[in-house]
């Protein structure tokens, strides 16, 4: 159980598109689910905490125009990074934490975005 | 401020040696606690929790942890290193409030030597 998908597992986009990224919550409803980017060899830093059917949270320094989240449903939540650039080339990885045990997170496997 | 610190970015031992990754929080209330494994191009693992009840925590792949409320710390340890265990691993804390927020360290690359 506690099964977390990303779709796609990587993508490489144009300067200036924006890129859609899924994450799914197959096997449990999820009314939280994170957002995070991670460079190379370092470690998770959270973007944006979203729950279903509100707006998503941001963390400090996180442009919230830049990186769309959409928080539908309990089972889907996305992340479009729009007129993406070079810079924005990441490793970016969702997590969701069910109703009944929010302190736990279970991570997608991760989306691997190249902007050239 | 709340904060995870993990001991040492890098951590070699030889196969059927012990593992000990160090992990370290900072706060004024026990947090719930985490060990997470990341695979090369792969999403978060998790491999053991600490919530309430036993402070001793079995997780997968043989791993355990314990907690120490008096030394604020969560060492995550292996009696048996495998070459499958070389991997990054993650010390996380989630201190249940702020939409359950989870504070990673920066992480423990594993070397396991033949």
């Amino acid at each position: 159980g506690a099964v977390v998908s990303q779709h796609p597992s990587r993508v490489i986009c144009k300067s200036g598109t924006s890129v859609k990224i899924e994450c799914r919550s197959l096997d449990f409803q999820a009314t939280t689910m994170f957002w995070y980017r991670q460079f190379p060899k370092k470690s998770l830093m959270l973007m944006a905490t979203s729950n279903e059917g509100s707006k998503a949270t941001y963390e400090q320094g996180v442009e919230k125009d830049k990186f769309l989240i959409n928080h539908a449903s309990l089972t889907l939540s996305t992340l479009t990074v729009t007129s993406a650039h070079p810079e924005d080339s990441s490793f970016y990885i969702c997590s969701a934490a069910s109703e009944t045990g929010q302190e736990t997170q279970y991570f997608g496997p991760g989306t691997r975005l190249l902007v050239l | 401020a709340q904060s995870v610190t993990q001991l040492g970015s890098h951590v070699s031992v030889s196969e059927g040696a012990l593992v000990l990754l160090r992990c370290n929080y900072s706060s004024s209330v026990p947090p719930y606690l985490f060990w997470y494994v990341q695979y090369p191009n792969q999403g978060l693992q998790l491999l053991l929790k600490y919530t309430t009840g036993a402070t001793l925590v079995k997780g997968i792949n043989g791993f355990e942890a314990e907690f120490k409320k008096s030394e604020t710390s969560f060492h995550l340890t292996k009696p048996s290193a495998h070459m499958s265990d070389a991997a990054e691993y993650f010390c996380a804390v989630n201190f249940g409030a702020g939409g359950f927020k989870t504070i990673f360290g920066a992480g423990t690359r594993l070397f396991v030597k033949a």
